[in-house]
């Protein structure tokens, strides 16, 4: 069936990385755009990162610009997130969410079931 | 990047209609898309385009827009319909998505 499940998250450092993984099976990963979506503990939903089909365009929130890269590797059908610099206002529930298109921000049609990332001294 | 804005709480009787909205000036731009997530739970889409429903979704959950406004409307709200949800669209860039703050349901 068609499934996405993330992993990597864990308890980090401030100042330390980490880096998420996003397994897709069930749909042709390299037709589609892939996003990251985060919610903080009890808080909302905010879009992270998208990352078209082939890999050629990436877009950042403000927030994470300059600390946070969006990138997949069609051939293992995974996306991933490679966090540096990381800060505690960055601890939540880390999403990879599939889009309906492969080439714009459209709307998620599938999600992951999420993976925690605490950053905490 | 731009701000969508939604009501924090709303609240119907069961069986009646609720609209949730969803104000933003990229909405005058692009369309809207709807999430409902309920607790622990990840979101789950229920609109998404002009009006478009995916597999599975009842046909009591309905999309609308108009100006700066896009619309979610439940006709006939079922306790199971409880939940928060979520309106996303992009900026007025086009090239980062930004989501509103989400709208609580309680059905009554």
């Amino acid at each position: 069936q068609v499934q996405l499940v993330e992993s990597g998250g864990g308890v980090v450092q401030p100042g330390g990385s980490l880096r998420l993984s996003c397994a897709a099976s069930g749909f042709t990963f390299s037709s589609y755009g892939m996003h990251w979506v985060r919610q903080a503990p009890g808080k909302g939903l905010e879009w992270v990162a998208f990352i078209r089909y082939d890999g050629s365009n990436k877009y950042y929130a403000d927030s994470v610009k300059g600390r946070f890269t969006i990138s997949r590797d069609n051939s293992k059908n995974t996306l991933y997130l490679q966090m540096n610099s990381l800060r505690a206002e960055d601890t939540a529930v880390y999403y990879c969410a599939k889009d309906i298109s492969g080439w714009s921000h459209d709307a998620f049609d599938i999600w992951g079931q999420g993976t925690m990332v605490t950053v905490s001294s | 990047s731009s701000e969508l804005t939604q009501d924090p709480a709303v609240s119907v009787a069961l069986g009646q209609t609720v609209r949730i909205t969803c104000q933003g000036d990229s909405l005058r731009s692009y369309y809207a898309s709807w999430y409902q997530q309920k607790p622990g739970q990840a979101p789950v889409l229920v609109i998404y385009g002009k009006n478009n429903r995916p597999s599975g979704i009842p046909d009591r959950f309905s999309g609308s827009s108009s100006g700066n406004t896009a619309s979610l409307t439940i006709t006939g709200a079922q306790a199971e319909d409880e939940a928060d949800y979520y309106c996303n669209s992009r900026d007025s860039s086009g090239n980062q998505g930004v989501f509103g703050g989400g709208t609580k349901l309680t059905v009554l």
